[in-house]
């Protein structure tokens, strides 16, 4: 069963540009999370979707949003870039939501914001 | 307020000797806890969790956790680490509402 996906892998953007990024969870897998990763932050939580519609949201503010499709690929987009949204940002795909089944981590997007 | 601490931000140790990774979180009510390991240039893969019964969890790799509900700890063992142990290790906890908190991470070094 392939894992989850993630593209693009590396992305370059300019500040006030935005960005998608995409996941593909694995195949029967309905909850998709999406993390950021920083040297400076660590790992933080941005949001859980199951089911097309948004679980939880981490503490980011509104230029992070995201979506989930019916077949569970999940899309993040964020809107006016800062120079701080450089990052790795992290898809994780579950059954059903994270807080009992175990999430599978795809190998994440690096942007890098200039 | 912090929700999970790693105390050890790096960790050197000599293959084949044993590691504990020490993590402790801050909460008033029930959590579910988690360990996972991120290699280089990789995303990250669980190790283990514990959401109830035994307070002893055993993971993947030969890892193991304890829970202890008293002094607000999950830290991380191995009896005999490899060089392929050789990664960052993040602890989590999930809090009601589903919001995970991570810690900084412990970067453990395995030294041949």
């Amino acid at each position: 069963k392939a894992g989850v996906t993630q593209t693009p892998r590396y992305l370059i953007k300019t500040r006030g540009q935005q960005v998608t990024l995409s996941c593909s969870p694995i195949s029967g897998h309905r909850s998709v999370s999406w993390y950021q990763q920083t040297p400076g932050q660590g790992l933080q939580f941005l949001f859980e979707y199951f089911s097309e519609t948004q679980r939880n949201k981490g503490n980011f503010p509104g230029r992070f949003s995201g979506r989930q499709f019916s077949n569970s690929r999940s899309e993040m987009n964020v809107s006016t870039l800062e120079l701080g949204d450089s990052a790795l940002y992290l898809c994780a795909s579950s059954l059903a939501l994270a807080v009992q089944e175990t999430q599978y981590f795809g190998p994440g997007t690096r942007l890098l914001v200039l | 307020a912090q929700s999970v601490t790693q105390l050890d931000s790096q960790v050197p140790v000599f293959e084949e000797a044993p590691v504990e990774l020490r993590c402790n979180y801050s909460s008033s009510v029930s959590v579910y806890l988690f360990w996972y390991v991120q290699y280089p240039n990789q995303g990250l893969q669980l190790l283990l969790k514990y959401l109830s019964g035994s307070t002893l969890v055993k993971g993947i790799n030969g890892f193991e956790a304890e829970f202890n509900k008293s002094q607000t700890s999950f830290h991380l063992r191995k009896p005999s680490v490899h060089i392929s142990d050789t990664a960052e290790y993040f602890c989590a906890v999930l809090k009601a509402g589903n919001q995970f908190y991570f810690g900084t991470g412990t970067s453990l070094t395995v030294i041949p």
